[in-house]
C-alpha cells in the first residue's frame, strides 16, 4: 500500500498523560501536514512540513504540542498533559510540492479520559 | 469565525437524480477550491478541484461550479449512486498558503 499511513488507528489515554502518533507519507511527497477533526467539523489545520522544515503552525498547536519531521520523511506529533478536550481524529495528509492536492491517512483517534 | 461553510448538515436524494452539495466562503483570499468525500473510518479523498481563474470543472459525473461574486462552489453529482452516500467537505487554499480551511460538511445520503 503505498498511501499514507498513521499509526496508532485508536489511542485511549488517561489525561495528564504523554502522547505520540506517527505518520508515514507517500514516499515522493515533501509536504506533510496535520489536521485535527472533531464531532460535527471539518478538519482543522495544525501544522504542516515542506522536508524537514515546520513551515506554519496554528494558534490550535498550544505548547503541549509538537510536531517533528526529522529527516523528511515520517512525522510524529506528541501532546504532552493530555486534556479531555484533546480527545480528536488526529489526521495527517502530504502532498507534492507545489501541488494543491493533499493525500490524507486513515486519521489516529484519540480518547481522552 | 468560519471561513467556509456548508449550512446543510445533510441531504437525500434519490439514486439517479442529481446532488447538489452548497458551499460558501468568506475569505476573499482564497483562491483554490477543492471537496473531498469521507467515509466512517477513513481519511478524506480528494473528489475534484476548481481554481479561482475558473467557473467550472467536470470530472465525470462530478461537476463543481464556482461564482466568485457570491463567493460560494456548489458541487453537482449526476447521476447519483448509493456508493456516492458519504460526508463531503468544501475546502479552500489562499495564495500562496497550501493549508486547507474545510467546512463543516453535508452528509449524503442516495437512496436506492
Amino acid at each position: 500500500d503505498t498511501g499514507v499511513s498513521q499509526d496508532p488507528r485508536h489511542k485511549i489515554t488517561k489525561r495528564g498523560q504523554n502522547v505520540t502518533f506517527r505518520c508515514d507519507p507517500i514516499s515522493e511527497h515533501n509536504r506533510l501536514y496535520w489536521y485535527r477533526q472533531t464531532l460535527g467539523q471539518g478538519p482543522e489545520f495544525l501544522t504542516y512540513f515542506q522536508n524537514e522544515a515546520q513551515l506554519e503552525k496554528s494558534r490550535l498547536l498550544s505548547d503541549r504540542f509538537s510536531a517533528e519531521r526529522p529527516k523528511g520523511s515520517f512525522s510524529t506529533l506528541e501532546i504532552q498533559r493530555t486534556e479531555q478536550g484533546d480527545s480528536a481524529m488526529y489526521l495527517c495528509a502530504s502532498s507534492l510540492e507545489g501541488s494543491y492536492e493533499q493525500f490524507f491517512g486513515p486519521g489516529t483517534r484519540l480518547t481522552v479520559l | 469565525d468560519q471561513q467556509v461553510k456548508q449550512n446543510s448538515p445533510s441531504l437525500s436524494v434519490q439514486e439517479g437524480r442529481i446532488s447538489i452539495l452548497n458551499c460558501d466562503y468568506t475569505n476573499s483570499m482564497f483562491d483554490y477550491f477543492l471537496w473531498y468525500k469521507k467515509y466512517p473510518a477513513e481519511g478524506p479523498t480528494f473528489l475534484i478541484s476548481i481554481s479561482s481563474i475558473k467557473d467550472k470543472n467536470e470530472d465525470g459525473r462530478f461537476t463543481v461550479f464556482l461564482n466568485k461574486s457570491a463567493k460560494h462552489l456548489s458541487l453537482h453529482i449526476v447521476p447519483s449512486q448509493p456508493g456516492d452516500s458519504a460526508v463531503y467537505f468544501c475546502a479552500a487554499s489562499a495564495r500562496g498558503t497550501y493549508k486547507y480551511i474545510f467546512g463543516t460538511g453535508t452528509r449524503l445520503k442516495v437512496l436506492a
